[in-house]
């Protein structure tokens, strides 16, 4: 059974760097599939953030590009993600995820609440 | 980027149907997948590629999409049922293509 698992701080001052670590098991990343970052606001919807292969090829939404870098550690079997410069705007859950590219996300993690304060 | 237009609340009485549509330009062209999402958990992957259903998922569960419009349709509803749901596509011709519909909150009355 696949599973995903989120961690990382849970709070982040405003202007510095969230860093979220997702971990796989039960999978290998270089199996294939990307693996994503999604993220929830509270009460709001779902917003991608990005993914990558286990070659480490990325791609990202554009309204977070600048600020967003997503990596892999095929050795651990786990991948990352680094958004900078946060604001309120980026308190949400963090989801990560597995997908086919062009496909559905088929297995998230539980997330991982990030709140953004001083 | 491609936008996709969601109801945002649906009722339904327990044992009736409820229907929760997706609406996105020439959607029927697209992949349509569904999502659950009950309150402090993460999305549940319901129907994939307009109407297929993962291992686990149950018949009640289906979907269809045509023209402008996708449709998830939970048949005999149950409370259990009582959740958001979320449309998703992928976009091959935008630079941001994994895009979420805004969601519809089921309530079994």
């Amino acid at each position: 059974q696949v599973q995903l698992q989120e961690s990382g701080p849970g709070l982040v001052k405003p202007s510095e760097t969230l860093s979220l670590t997702c971990a796989v098991s039960g999978y290998s990343i270089s199996s294939g599939y990307y693996w994503g970052w999604i993220r929830q606001p509270p009460g709001k919807g779902l917003e991608w953030i990005g993914s990558i292969y286990h070659s480490g090829s990325t791609y990202y939404n554009p309204s977070l590009k600048s600020r967003v870098t997503i990596s892999v550690d095929t050795s651990k079997n786990q991948f990352s993600l680094k958004l900078s410069s946060v604001t309120a705007a980026d308190t949400a859950v963090y989801y990560c995820a597995r997908h086919k590219p062009g496909a559905n996300f088929d297995y998230w993690g539980q997330g991982t609440l990030v709140t953004v304060s001083s | 980027s491609y936008v996709l237009t969601q109801p945002p609340s649906v009722s339904v009485a327990p044992g009736q149907t409820a229907r929760i549509t997706c609406g996105g330009n020439n959607i029927g062209s697209k992949s349509v997948h569904w999502y659950q999402q009950k309150p402090g958990q993460a999305p549940v992957l319901v129907v994939y590629d307009d109407s297929d259903r993962p291992s686990g998922i149950p018949e009640r569960f289906s979907g269809s999409n045509s023209g402008n419009t996708a449709t998830l349709t939970i048949s005999r509803v149950e409370a259990g049922d009582e959740a958001d749901y979320y449309c998703q596509v992928w976009d091959s011709s935008s630079d941001h293509p994994y895009v979420f519909g805004t969601g519809t909150k089921v309530t079994v009355l």
